[in-house]
């Protein structure tokens, strides 16, 4: 079956634009994740959905960054005025059960979208 | 300190050697561990859990010890197709973060 798929696959922006990724999970899949990885480093986690409720936004490093999934189904990934320091891979991830077991279950991650802040 | 350690390599070794990678997490609260495996440019894929018990999956053998909060994975009989970066993987009690390390890269010659 159709596994995550994000869009677009890369993104090259200039410093002070704004990106939008889109993510769309498992059919199905309660839980959603988004991940950034930098250069050589495991991917960070950024923010968590259980259905169109955004229960964890601890991992977002500003507030230039905004994450949502008003119907529990795609999210999008939102970043305003991009700084250099953005450049990375920003993965989602989903997973089937809700809260908790979301941590004990497999989470199933994108291909990625490789941002490039110039 | 990072919350979930790891060496990050290069492990270099030939075909058929057997290779181990560890790994140390911080939170002894955490209770969910895992192996995930990232081939270059691509996504991170579950290899296998992690249980205290010791799990086996094929050549793969995973190990956690509480008491140390030190994970393991030791690979047999090493294949060219294992060559990738391995994220040992913690994830924090009662939330449903997975905090990643950074990865050790293995590199299988023949």
């Amino acid at each position: 079956g159709a596994g995550v798929s994000q869009s677009p696959r890369y993104k090259v922006a200039k410093r002070g634009q704004d990106v939008a990724l889109r993510c769309d999970p498992i059919s199905g899949h309660v839980s959603l994740f988004w991940y950034q990885q930098a250069l050589g480093q495991g991917p960070e986690f950024l923010t968590y959905f259980q259905n169109e409720a955004q229960l964890d936004k601890s991992g977002l490093p500003s507030d230039r960054f905004f994450a949502e999934r008003p119907e529990g189904s795609v999210s999008t990934l939102k970043i305003q005025r991009t700084q250099q320091e953005d450049s990375a891979v920003y993965l989602c991830a989903s997973s089937l059960g809700g809260r908790w077991a979301g941590a004990q279950e497999t989470q199933y991650f994108g291909p990625g979208t490789r941002l490039l802040v110039l | 300190r990072k919350e979930v350690e790891q060496d990050p390599g290069p492990f270099n070794v030939p075909e058929g050697a057997t290779v181990a990678f560890n790994c140390t997490y911080s939170n002894s609260a955490s209770q969910s561990f895992f192996w995930y495996r990232q081939d270059c440019r691509k996504e991170p894929k579950l290899l296998m859990s992690v249980y205290s018990s010791g799990n086996e999956d094929g050549r793969f053998t995973a190990q956690l010890n509480r008491a140390s909060q030190y994970i393991s994975l030791l690979i047999r009989d090493s294949k060219l197709s294992d060559s990738a970066t391995y994220l040992c993987v913690v994830n924090k009690a009662n939330t449903d973060k997975l905090i990643f390390g950074t990865g050790t890269r293995l590199q299988v010659f023949p």
